[in-house]
C-alpha cells in the first residue's frame, strides 16, 4: 500500500465554522507534512511531523492547528479561517525526515471558506 | 528557499524525448536533486532522484552535470499523459523543535504540454 489518504476530497465551510481534516497512511513513515497550494502556484510547506512529534512549522497562524495522534494519521484542524485561506491542502508522508526522501503525496482536500 | 531556476513552460511532440533542465547553481556537495510533477488537480508524484551520478528508473532519467550546477530531467518516448507541471528540487533543511529536518521546498516548475 503506497498511498496517502485523505478526507474529505472537498469542504466548504463558513468562518465561524470548525472543520478537520484527515490523511492516512500505512506505509509506515515516520515523516508527515501539510501543504497549502492556490492555484497556479506550487505547494507551500506548511508543518512537518516526525515520529508525530512538531518538527517544523513554517510561521503557520495559529486558525490552522495541527496533530498527530499515531504514526499513521495526521489531522489538520481549522478554526475562523478566511476566504483566502481557500486553496488546495496537500499530505504528503516519507520514510524519514533526515535523509534523501521521495515523499508520497495524496489527492488533497479542496477547501473553499466562504 | 526554492534554489532551483527552470523554464517556465515547454512543448514537446507526443512520441518524442522531453527534456527538462533545471539549475542549481548553489547546491552543495552533499545535496540531492529531486523531480517531481505534478498533473492537474492532483497530488505532485515523485519520479527521480540523484547526488552527481546519471540515474534511471522506468519513468525518466536525469543527467546532472559534473560540476552539480544543472540538471536535466529526460521522459524519453513523451505521452499525452506526461503533460504536468515538473518541479525540480533541492534538498533544504529546516531546524525545528526535533532538530533538523529535511524539507521538500517547491519552486515553480516548468508546465510540459505534450501534443499530439
Amino acid at each position: 500500500d503506497t498511498e496517502v489518504t485523505q478526507t474529505p476530497k472537498h469542504l466548504v465551510m463558513g468562518m465561524t465554522n470548525k472543520k478537520s481534516l484527515k490523511c492516512e497512511q500505512h506505509m509506515g513513515h515516520r515523516a508527515m507534512y501539510w501543504y497549502k497550494q492556490k492555484a497556479k502556484k506550487p505547494p507551500e510547506l506548511m508543518f512537518v511531523y516526525s515520529y508525530e512529534k512538531l518538527s517544523i512549522n513554517e510561521s503557520v497562524p495559529s486558525r490552522f492547528s495541527p496533530e498527530c495522534p499515531n504514526s499513521s494519521l495526521l489531522n489538520l484542524h481549522l478554526h475562523a479561517l478566511q476566504p483566502e485561506d481557500s486553496a488546495l491542502y496537500l499530505c504528503a508522508s516519507s520514510q524519514e525526515t533526515g535523509f534523501s526522501i521521495e515523499a508520497f503525496f495524496g489527492q488533497g482536500t479542496r477547501l473553499t471558506v466562504v | 528557499d526554492a534554489k532551483t531556476t527552470q523554464p517556465t513552460s515547454m512543448d514537446c511532440a507526443e512520441g518524442r524525448a522531453a527534456n527538462l533542465p533545471c539549475n542549481h547553481s548553489t547546491i552543495s556537495g552533499n545535496e540531492y536533486v529531486y523531480w517531481y510533477r505534478q498533473i492537474h488537480s492532483q497530488g505532485p508524484q515523485y519520479i527521480i532522484h540523484g547526488l552527481k551520478n546519471n540515474e534511471t528508473n522506468e519513468m525518466a532519467s536525469l543527467i546532472i552535470t559534473e560540476d552539480r550546477k544543472s540538471s536535466t530531467l529526460i521522459l524519453p518516448h513523451a505521452t499525452l499523459r506526461d503533460t504536468a507541471v515538473y518541479y525540480c528540487i533541492v534538498r533544504v533543511v529546516g531546524w525545528g523543535t526535533q532538530g533538523g529536518s529535511e524539507k521538500l521546498v517547491f519552486g515553480k516548475g516548468t508546465k510540459l504540454t505534450v501534443n499530439p
